[in-house]
């Protein structure tokens, strides 16, 4: 069964620190990892998305990392701004069919405190 | 460029009563389009997807049905709703030939079912 997890759940940090979000999957075949944050109330939109060759995408201040061969990706995030405060979503598509190919990630909260 | 609407975006229902939620999209011709729950704490759940008009695939048993009357309007309907329906409520949409590219999410929205 294609899972997706992510750790930690929920995280607090002050504004101007660093810090990394983790996604393990268990996804297959890969396709490709897309990073979603979800401020809330409102829709997800995308931040990045890595193909099985990439191993890492930058976004501003936001850089996503993958290793195929574990099955992990990151999410850093630096010199964290208030606006920062969201849910992270990890998405894991599968180019091998199942219901429509993506496997969601619960997300992780994020809180970036003055 | 495409823009995505929904409506309702905060909707208080009692038990029982008929749904009816809207999602359009501008910009873009043949999108599929997606319905996703996302119950609180709780991941995306994908409920309905379309890749044309009057076709519907349904990913989970349960008391909604879905519907695509034009190419770029997909409606999510319910005849009696029940409790375990409340939840946030997100519309999207995809373009390419498979359902494999990058969602782009609507607003949302907040159903509360009393």
């Amino acid at each position: 069964k294609n899972q997706v997890e992510q750790s930690p759940q929920s995280l607090i940090i002050l504004e101007g620190k660093n810090c990394t979000l983790q996604c393990n999957y268990t996804v297959s075949p890969f396709s490709n990892l897309r990073w979603y944050k979800q401020d809330t109330g409102r829709g997800p939109v995308s931040l990045t998305i890595m193909t099985f060759s990439e191993n890492t995408k930058s976004n501003g201040r936001y850089t996503a990392t993958l290793d195929a061969d574990t099955k992990q990706s990151s999410l850093h995030i630096t010199a964290s701004q208030l606006s920062d405060s969201a849910s992270y979503i990890c998405v894991v598509t599968s180019s091998g069919g199942g219901a429509d190919g993506l496997t969601f990630g619960k997300g992780t909260h994020l809180i970036i405190q003055p | 460029s495409q823009t995505i609407h929904q409506w309702p975006a905060t909707l208080v229902q009692p038990v029982g009563s008929p749904l009816s939620l809207e999602c359009t999209v501008e910009g873009t011709s043949n999108p599929n389009l997606y319905w996703y729950r996302q119950a609180a704490g709780r991941g995306l759940q994908l409920l309905f997807y379309s890749v044309g008009i009057g076709q519907i695939s349904s990913e989970v048993p349960q008391n909604l049905s879905a519907s695509r009357p034009q190419d770029r309007q997909f409606i999510l309907s319910s005849k009696k709703l029940l409790l375990s329906d409340s939840g946030f409520y997100l519309c999207a949409w995809s373009a390419g030939q498979g359902r494999y590219n990058e969602q782009f999410f609507g607003p949302g929205t907040r159903l509360t079912v009393l």
